[in-house]
């Protein structure tokens, strides 16, 4: 129990494009969904944290015209990095908290639960 | 402000037992969680403390002291998959999850 899903887990595209992210949650519901982004031998950053139907709440220093956050239902949440440059190369990371306790294997409610990351590079 | 230590990196040898340390402080305390990253990978859930004492899950234990800020996760029976960077993270007053850099762990055989 508790999968979570990103498509795409490596994407390459050229300055001034824009980059959408899917994160799913395959057999469980979220309440939330966070966004997060790693560099290099960094630790985790949260961007932004999503819940169903309402808007994103984003982190200090995120730019919320640049990172559009769509929660469309309580198993999909999406992550567009719109005219992306060089700077916005990292890696992706989502994670979803469950709507309700009692999966197989999981932790507490509070628990959230990653996807396996888009790498994304902008040449 | 708000902090989590963990020691930067840690080598250990395969067999052997590791307790990787975590201090914190936070606005309030609300739960204590370590997760465990491969390299190019997400983190997976490992374990939850949120009262003081010991907590087994087979080779990986977890310890929580509230009044010291302090918490470690021991490794026993080291395998070499287990080679990994392990992050410490708290829930603050507000269920904000603060992360720590994580340490790194080393196994040679």
């Amino acid at each position: 129990g508790a999968v979570v899903s990103q498509h795409p887990s490596r994407v390459i595209c050229k300055s001034g494009t824009s980059v959408k992210i899917e994160c799913r949650s395959l057999d469980f519901q979220a309440t939330t969904m966070f966004w997060y982004r790693q560099f290099p031998k960094q630790s985790l950053m949260l961007m932004a944290t999503s819940n169903e139907g309402s808007k994103a709440t984003y982190e200090q220093g995120v730019e919320k015209d640049k990172f559009l956050i769509n929660h469309a239902s309580l198993t999909l949440s999406t992550l567009t990095v719109t005219s992306a440059h060089p700077e916005d190369s990292s890696f992706y990371i989502c994670s979803a908290r469950p709507l309700r306790i009692g999966l197989a294997g999981a932790g507490p409610r509070e628990t959230q639960y990653f996807g396996p990351g888009t790498r994304l590079l902008v040449l | 402000g708000q902090n989590i230590d963990q020691p930067t990196e840690m080598t250990a040898t395969e067999g052997a037992i590791v307790q990787i340390n975590c201090t914190y402080q936070t606005s309030g305390f609300n739960g204590l969680f370590w997760y465990q990253q491969h390299a190019g990978e997400a983190p997976t859930f490992l374990s939850y403390n949120v009262l003081d004492g010991l907590e087994e899950k087979g080779r990986f234990s977890s310890f929580l002291s509230r009044s010291k800020g302090y918490s470690y996760l021991l490794l026993k029976e080291l395998q070499m998959k287990d080679s990994a960077s392990y992050l410490c993270a708290v829930f603050d007053s507000n269920y904000q999850l603060i992360w720590g850099a994580g340490t790194k762990l080393i196994i040679k055989p």
